[in-house]
């Protein structure tokens, strides 16, 4: 059963617009989430995190947003660049834990210019 | 800086044969991870060493895999003997102490078993 679930394996966007990817999870004790980027032939490169402490974290052009009640997160980019064209994955962690991160599937953002 | 360092990153190797992959992460990282991913899937933990000692390795099927890190600092994951289904990108990531910190992951060695 996954805990951490991207239900859209793709996404296609224009230049300039929004992207919003979203990721669902099932773990109530999961109180830190990540957001990695991951371009071919490469390793996962870190995005941009949340505690559950916060609903929103913003950096530059990416912004997450948590809603713990309905278990949702997504991530915005805005603008959207053909250079963030990329597999995104969502990430949570139990801080307890020590950061065992458990992985979606991701999902594969295509901009278009 | 250099991030984390993995070695190879391509091997091919025939089914029933022994493979080692190396992983070093960033200087002062106490924590390195071994992860696996699968073709469009996302990374799956395989195992986690705080310095050398491996705290979850819940996840690594040790009837054919091992792993190590002897000194605390690099690492070593071997597959002995592999099988077509450990066809694979296997991923080495590293993080310092504290709760809220992100895990750096190094280019990963993809692994063909024919």
């Amino acid at each position: 059963d996954q805990q951490v679930k991207q239900n859209s394996p793709s996404l296609s966007v224009q230049e300039g617009r929004i992207s919003i990817l979203n990721c669902d999870y099932t773990n109530s004790m999961f109180d830190y989430f990540l957001w990695y980027k991951k371009y071919p032939a490469e390793g996962p490169t870190f995005l941009i995190s949340i505690s559950s402490i916060k609903d929103k974290n913003e950096d530059g052009r990416f912004t997450v947003f948590l809603n713990k009640s309905a278990k949702h997160l997504s991530l915005h980019i805005v603008p959207s660049q053909p250079g963030d064209s990329a597999v995104y994955f969502c990430a949570a962690s139990v801080r307890g834990s020590q950061g065992n991160l458990i992985f979606g599937k991701g999902t594969k953002l295509s901009v278009k210019p | 800086e250099a991030g984390v360092v993995q070695s190879p990153r391509y091997k091919i190797i025939e089914k029933k044969q022994p493979v080692a992959f190396w992983c070093n992460p960033i200087s002062g990282h106490n924590t390195l991870y071994w992860y696996l991913q699968n073709l469009g899937q996302g990374p799956e933990l395989l195992i986690r060493y705080e310095n050398e000692e491996a705290v979850d390795d819940s996840q690594l099927p040790k009837d054919r895999f091992s792993a190590e890190r002897l000194k605390g600092v690099d690492s070593t994951l071997k597959i002995q003997p592999a099988e077509l289904g450990d066809s694979a990108v296997y991923l080495c990531a590293s993080s310092s102490e504290g709760s809220d910190t992100e895990a750096f992951f190094g280019q990963g060695t993809r692994l063909t078993v024919v």
